[in-house]
């Protein structure tokens, strides 16, 4: 059963801690995105990554580290420098990085730092 | 860098009727998809176009591009219960701040 995978599904986490995120796929995509959603802001990129060991930077990326050591796993670490980090995290990867591949999308991360 | 923009944010319809949401770029666009998100889901892609002024149909939704490829529209018919949630349009990685869509019975 193919698909995509983002644990776990609500995080919590004190302020000033790290907390990683997983995204993992079994479509054999090689481009993978990090998403942030806030209500009423849409989706803002945070990582992509279109190969193996290589990712770029989005519009909100500052806050967040990601790695791409394996080509099915893309986790997201948002660290104690984020200063607003609760928000539904969705993870997605496409076929390839252009932009007329379709993106599918995790069921997301919903974290809420208290 | 590219702004994509979506009106009107949220959009009250009656069943049966129609309604569209609009989406414009600050630049020219190679390609616009647009994606649905029912609540407490994740987006889902919907369809993908690419030429200019290119109309494309799935049902009771409309998909077109403009001429200049700097805008989009989606247009429903007939609106029903299982239109409920947020549409979203994006171009480049850039995505709209979406229309949330709830109907009245």
């Amino acid at each position: 059963d193919g698909g995509i995978t983002q644990s776990p599904k609500y995080l919590f986490r004190k302020e000033g801690q790290n907390v990683t995120l997983s995204c993992e796929q079994n479509l054999n995509h090689d481009a993978m995105y990090w998403y942030r959603q806030d209500p009423g802001q849409g989706l803002r990129l945070i990582y992509y990554s279109q190969i193996v060991n290589d990712f770029q930077k989005g519009d909100i990326a500052e806050g967040y580290s990601v790695s791409r050591e394996k080509k099915e796993s893309f986790p997201l670490t948002v660290t104690s420098a984020q200063k607003n980090p609760t928000a539904f995290y969705l993870c997605a990867s496409s076929l390839g990085g252009s932009s007329y591949n379709e993106q599918f999308f995790g069921p997301g991360t919903r974290l809420t730092v208290l | 860098g590219q702004q994509v923009m979506q009106i009107p944010q949220y959009q009250h319809v009656q069943e049966g009727e129609d309604f569209t949401t609009y989406c414009n770029s600050s630049t020219t666009l190679s390609n616009i998809q647009w994606y649905k998100q029912r609540p407490g889901g994740h987006p889902v892609f919907l369809i993908q176009l690419v030429k200019s002024g290119e109309v494309k149909k799935q049902k009771r939704l409309t998909f077109q591009f403009g001429e200049a490829k700097k805008n989009s529209s989606l247009h429903i018919t007939a609106t029903q219960t299982t239109d409920v949630g947020t549409y979203f349009c994006a171009g480049k990685l850039s995505f709209g701040a979406g229309t949330t869509v709830t109907v009245r019975a």
